[in-house]
């Protein structure tokens, strides 16, 4: 079946630093890819998303760029404040009602 | 603005309970979610909807079972509840079969003893 795999955290970086978690998934078809963001104490949140391959999502500064020769759909931020700590997770969809399928999910700490 | 709520955010319940989770969407959507978040392994789709009265197994629907009877609402039961169904439940809704983006509500976390 579909999977996510994404990297392991937990994740601890200074302000301004550069953020790259990984994420590489395994899926029949065309899924359309996720971001999603959970912050302490709240549900998850769209963060970015890409339909097709080749597509860059793009938000808040965060970036990921569907890349289907190798299955990636990695997500970067070139300088990240402390309000970014959270969970972030990768996802896919398919299906009747575009169900997801998520990745274990990263925790990331920005120390000030 | 879109709102998806969670009937409670704590509970506590006893081995062999039945357990009701409420979800309610004030947005219209045809599609509505139940997923459970446990450490190391994200969220994992319980059943689905994607209309008043259907419903669909997701990925590990074993010891639950779901109802929508209204548009709007979502409920997810746990017929005898046990131990390893302690866990952070989250429910989400999305407008149709080509919409995209799934909209959270805040959860609600499940201890059995």
């Amino acid at each position: 079946g579909d999977s996510v795999t994404q990297m392991e955290g937990p994740v601890t970086l200074s302000e301004e630093a550069f953020l790259t978690i990984n994420c590489t998934y395994t899926a029949t078809g065309y899924p359309s890819l996720f971001w999603y963001v959970q912050y302490p104490g709240e549900g998850l949140q769209l963060l970015l998303k890409a339909t097709k391959a080749d597509d860059k999502g793009s938000n808040k500064g965060f970036e990921a760029t569907y890349r289907k020769e190798t299955t990636s759909f990695h997500l970067e931020k070139g300088s990240v404040q402390v309000s970014d700590s959270a969970v972030y997770f990768c996802a896919l969809s398919k299906g009747s009602a575009r169900q997801l399928t998520f990745g274990s999910g990263t925790q990331l700490t920005v120390l000030p | 603005d879109v709102k998806v709520t969670q009937s409670s955010r704590y509970l506590v319940k006893r081995t062999g309970e039945k357990v009701f989770l409420e979800c309610v969407q004030d947005m219209d959507h045809e599609n509505m979610f139940w997923y459970r978040q446990d450490p190391g392994l994200g969220l994992r789709l319980i059943y689905f909807s994607y209309d008043v009265k259907m419903k669909e197994k997701g990925d590990i629907p074993e010891g639950y079972s779901v109802s929508r009877e209204k548009k709007e609402r979502f409920s997810l039961i746990l017929e005898s509840a046990s131990t390893n169904q302690t866990s952070m439940y989250l429910c989400a809704s999305s407008l149709s079969a080509g919409s995209y983006e799934q909209y959270f509500g805040p959860g609600t976390r499940l201890t059995v003893t």
